[in-house]
């Protein structure tokens, strides 16, 4: 089955105490990308990664790291977390269009954060 | 720059009501345009999609048509199920070299017995 899977999918932590959230997908897609969901600000973009080695800053990178090392992973890291991070996060991929562009993204099922 | 509007929310129905979701959007060039559904607890789902001008998206019973004169990509469903409630985003893609899912802010629709 094709999809996006997110580990974990719940998770408390305290300030300052670093964590990976995992992301892989088995579509083959070049394109993956991190996104936070808050209550009346929508979906923003955290980082995407357009292929193996190939990352760039979203609208809101501030706090976050990410790697690509394999085309199937792309995990977020928050360093040192603090509690303004606390969110609903979702990685999603997506093949990329030859003529540039992306096309319809395809989304894990989120992991919850809280950081107290 | 490019952005996505969506009516605000929550819409509140009965069952078998018709329901419209309304989105305009700002872009240059031609970018196509999505429908994305998020049911409680869960991610966001691909629902449908227009790739140009005056093509029709359709699935599950919805439907939205990709009008470049008015630039909107309104949702329609003809008879809603409770179901059907759930967060409704629509989104657009610039295919070029942004590289980015442009995302409306979301419309909660309720669907009551």
């Amino acid at each position: 089955e094709a999809q996006v899977t997110q580990n974990p999918r719940y998770l408390i932590t305290v300030t300052g105490k670093k964590l990976t959230v995992t992301c892989s997908q088995n579509m083959n897609h070049e394109y993956m990308s991190w996104y936070r969901q808050d209550p009346g600000l929508g979906l923003r973009q955290i980082y995407y990664s357009m292929n193996v080695e190939v990352t760039d800053k979203g609208d809101v990178p501030e706090g976050y790291k990410v790697s690509r090392k394999e085309k199937r992973n792309f995990p977020l890291i928050l360093e040192s977390p603090s509690p303004n991070q606390t969110s609903l996060y979702f990685c999603a991929s997506s093949l990329l269009a030859t003529s540039g562009g992306i096309y319809e993204q395809y989304f894990g099922p989120g992991t919850r954060l809280t950081v107290t | 720059g490019n952005s996505v509007t969506q009516m605000e929310g929550p819409v509140t129905l009965s069952e078998e009501a018709f329901l419209t979701i309304n989105c305009t959007y700002t872009a240059t060039g031609y970018p196509s345009l999505f429908w994305y559904v998020q049911y409680p607890g869960e991610g966001l789902q691909l629902l449908l999609k227009a790739t140009k001008a005056d093509d029709k998206g359709s699935n599950k019973g919805f439907e939205a048509t990709y009008r470049k004169e008015t630039t909107s990509f309104h949702l329609e469903k003809g008879s809603v199920q409770v179901s059907d409630s759930a967060v409704y985003f629509c989104a657009l893609s610039r295919m070029d070299s942004s590289y980015k899912l442009i995302f409306g802010s979301g419309t909660r629709l309720l669907v009551r017995p």
